[in-house]
C-alpha cells in the first residue's frame, strides 16, 4: 500500500515558471525523500529531509516538511525543459529500518 | 565509482516461465531492496536483503523470491510468470542500520514484459 500521495497527479507549466508538488503521508517517519524519474527509467535521488528539519535547498530545488500536517512540498524554480519527468516522494516508516515507500508520483511537463 | 547496476535492461518472457533479474549495489552499500513499478504507478516494495537474508517483505506472493550473495549483489526470481508481472523492476542499494537517514540509490531497472 502507498504511504505517500503526491498532488497534483500531473502538472504542465511554461518553461521558466516555478513548479510546486505536494506529498501527504499517513504515519510517522524518520525522513522523507524526493526522487525524479525520466521516461520510466531509474530513479534519481533529489533531496532527503529528516523529520527534525523544516526546509532544505539544493540548487533550484526547495523542499519543506511539516510533520504536524504529515505533508511535504517540492518547489522547482525557474523550470527547464530537462525538468520534465515524474517526481515521487518516498517515506520510511519510523522504527522500520531502510524500507522506503513511494507515492504514485506527479508527472511534470515543462512546455517550451 | 560504479552506481547500482542491473541486468538485463529488457526482457521478454512467456506466461508460466521463470525469470531471474540481477543487481549489483553501489560500492560501500550492503543492503539491496527490490521494487516493482507498473506503468503509471509508483514503485512497490517487494523485499529487502541484508547479510544474505530477507529482512523485510512487501505484499507479494511467494512466486517472488530473492537471494543476496557475499559480495552484496542480489537476484530477484519470479516463478510461474503472469501477464500482470509485466513491469519495471528496480533495485535500490543502501547502508543497513543507518536509521533511514541515508538515501537509497537506484539502478536503471529491468523492463520485464510477459506475453
Amino acid at each position: 500500500s502507498q504511504q505517500g500521495e503526491e498532488d497534483p497527479q500531473a502538472l504542465s507549466i511554461q518553461e521558466g515558471e516555478n513548479a510546486t508538488m505536494n506529498c501527504s503521508y499517513k504515519t510517522s517517519i524518520n525522513n522523507l525523500q524526493w526522487y525524479r524519474q525520466n521516461s520510466g527509467r531509474g530513479l534519481v535521488h533529489l533531496i532527503l529531509i529528516r523529520s527534525n528539519e523544516r526546509e532544505k535547498h539544493s540548487g533550484r530545488l526547495r523542499v519543506t516538511l511539516d510533520t504536524s500536517k504529515k505533508s511535504s512540498s517540492l518547489l522547482i524554480t525557474a523550470s527547464r525543459a530537462a525538468d520534465t519527468a515524474s517526481y515521487f516522494c518516498a517515506t520510511d516508516l519510523m522504527n522500520r529500518d531502510d524500507k522506503i515507500i513511494f507515492g504514485k508520483g506527479t508527472r511534470l511537463h515543462i512546455l517550451p | 565509482d560504479a552506481g547500482v547496476t542491473q541486468s538485463p535492461t529488457h526482457l521478454i518472457k512467456t506466461r508460466g516461465q521463470q525469470v531471474t533479474l540481477r543487481c549489483s549495489p553501489k560500492s560501500g552499500h550492503d543492503t539491496v531492496s527490490w521494487y516493482q513499478q507498473a506503468l503509471g504507478q509508483g514503485p512497490q516494495f517487494i523485499f529487502q536483503y541484508y547479510e544474505e537474508e530477507e529482512r523485510q517483505r512487501g505484499n507479494f506472493p511467494d512466486r517472488f523470491s530473492g537471494h543476496q550473495f557475499p559480495n552484496y549483489s542480489s537476484e530477484l526470481n519470479v516463478n510461474a510468470l503472469l501477464l500482470g508481472d509485466s513491469a519495471l523492476y528496480l533495485c535500490a542499494s543502501s547502508l543497513y542500520g543507518a536509521g533511514g537517514n541515508t538515501e537509497a540509490f537506484f539502478g536503471q531497472g529491468t523492463r520485464l514484459t510477459v506475453v
